[in-house]
């Protein structure tokens, strides 16, 4: 009964190849986001979607596909890997709401490129 | 341009001692603010927000617009409280959070 649920937890893969994370809410969430942690700990966002449509995208590069099929999922493609997208991916959930919106976060997914 | 800024990387306490976790923000709009924490190898999860005003785990967080921060205290801390702790801006109108950089508690028997 995971509320945010992200597959695979880890994933360890070469230089160039491209991978995709899973993400899927059962909260009944309209809007679902990618968020990225580095090294340092830093959180940034990545993508948001409202009702499968983008609403964010915070000048991540090209070679990052977010593709949302229906509300419930969303989930995050990487072309040609490099060493530095080696980062933990955290996907979150929320209602589309103007005000005092809580996020729901899944237990992220920790990319390494070797 | 929205900015969350907390000092301290990492702030280490005795159980028992006070906590204040510094949250400075910048934006120019009305500030919804928040407190999440990630426990080790857990997910983040929200521990309060400034609108609620409320006691979570003994934590309090009061918005000071005058100062533009929204520090995270708690009176005596337990040594369950060490975890990685977020302060975070919602952007009004855009469906997105602000992450301050995370200030790590550690808490020492």
């Amino acid at each position: 009964d995971t509320a945010v649920s992200q597959t695979p937890k880890y994933l360890v893969t070469q230089m160039g190849n491209d991978k995709s994370i899973k993400c899927e809410q059962n909260l009944g969430h309209d809007t679902m986001y990618w968020y990225k942690q580095d090294s340092k700990k830093f959180l940034k966002i990545m993508f948001s979607y409202n009702n499968k449509e983008l609403i964010i995208n915070e000048t991540v590069p090209n070679r990052f596909s977010p593709k949302s099929p229906d509300k419930a999922h969303l989930n995050l493609h990487i072309n040609s890997l490099e060493l530095g997208d080696s980062a933990v991916y955290f996907c979150a959930s929320s209602h589309y709401s103007p005000s005092n919106t809580e996020a729901f976060f899944g237990q992220g997914t920790r990319l390494t490129v070797v | 341009a929205q900015r969350v800024t907390q000092p301290e990387k990492l702030l280490s306490v005795f159980k028992g001692a006070p906590v204040e976790l510094k949250c400075n923000y910048s934006y120019s709009g009305s500030p919804e603010l928040f407190w999440y924490v990630q426990y080790s190898r857990q997910r983040l999860q929200l521990l309060l927000r400034h609108i609620s005003r409320e006691s979570i785990k003994g934590f309090t967080a009061d918005l000071n617009k005058g100062e533009t921060s929204f520090h995270l205290k708690k009176p005596f801390a337990q040594e369950e409280d060490s975890a990685m702790y977020y302060c975070a801006l919602r952007v009004t109108g855009f469906q997105k959070l602000v992450f301050g950089t995370g200030t790590r508690l550690l808490v020492s028997p």
